[in-house]
């Protein structure tokens, strides 16, 4: 089956520093890469998505980059602030079907 | 677009008795609903899969008799977990997709058995 890897765990950044967490799977069948932002409390929000026909995709201060021979796939946050601070979980899938989760990073935005 | 909503959020009880939980997609048919379990500091470990009018599909481990997924319609999908005990205490949390859309996720329900 599916196997997600995501690093880092932690991550600490001053408000207005980028921010990137990088992710790898291992089935080459996998096509669909989302990424997901949970709050504290809360389920997880999904923020960006990327299917495997796209390199890179961008929504204002989030982009999503995907290299499908290297099986790598990043989340990059720019001009960080307080309120991404959060715990991010990518996962990938093929076809839509069931979503295997990396472990998740906790982001920490400080003033 | 694209909500769902989990009821209760949060739900305390003693142990032995079963709990129910709601998991409605608002605002779209969800031909597919999935339950997960997360505990504190770790990621989501899937449950089960349900489609609309069929039995779940449960993952290796999941008890089926203690965990039991009603799936009856497309906007609504029920979690009961079945004479609960102290070690049932976690967060659940139910996910709802339409057929070739992504996967949107209720707020989720923090079960405590004493």
């Amino acid at each position: 089956g599916e196997n997600v890897e995501q690093h880092p765990s932690t991550l600490s950044v001053q408000e207005g520093d980028s921010a990137v967490i990088k992710c790898t799977y291992s089935d080459s069948a996998s096509n669909y890469f989302p990424w997901y932002k949970q709050e504290l409390g809360k389920g997880p929000q999904l923020i960006i998505d990327i299917r495997s026909n796209v390199g890179e995709k961008k929504d204002q201060r989030i982009a999503v980059t995907l290299n499908k021979t290297a099986k790598h796939f990043s989340l990059h946050i720019t001009e960080t602030q307080p309120e991404d601070s959060a715990v991010y979980f990518c996962a990938a899938s093929s076809r839509y079907s069931t979503l295997t989760f990396g472990k998740g990073t906790m982001l920490l935005v400080s003033p | 677009g694209a909500v769902v909503s989990q009821h209760p959020s949060w739900v305390i009880c003693k142990s032995g008795t079963s709990v129910k939980i709601e998991c409605r997609s608002l605002d779209f048919q969800a031909t597919t609903m999935f339950w997960y379990r997360q505990f504190p500091k770790q990621s989501l470990m899937l449950m089960a899969t349900s489609n609309e009018g069929s039995k779940a599909t449960y993952e290796q481990g999941v008890e089926k008799d203690k965990f039991l997924i009603n799936h009856a319609s497309l906007t609504l999908s029920t979690l009961t977990v079945t004479s609960a005990h102290p070690e049932d205490s976690s967060f659940y949390i139910c996910s709802a997709r339409a057929t070739g859309q992504p996967q949107h996720f209720g707020d989720g329900t923090r079960l405590s058995i004493l």
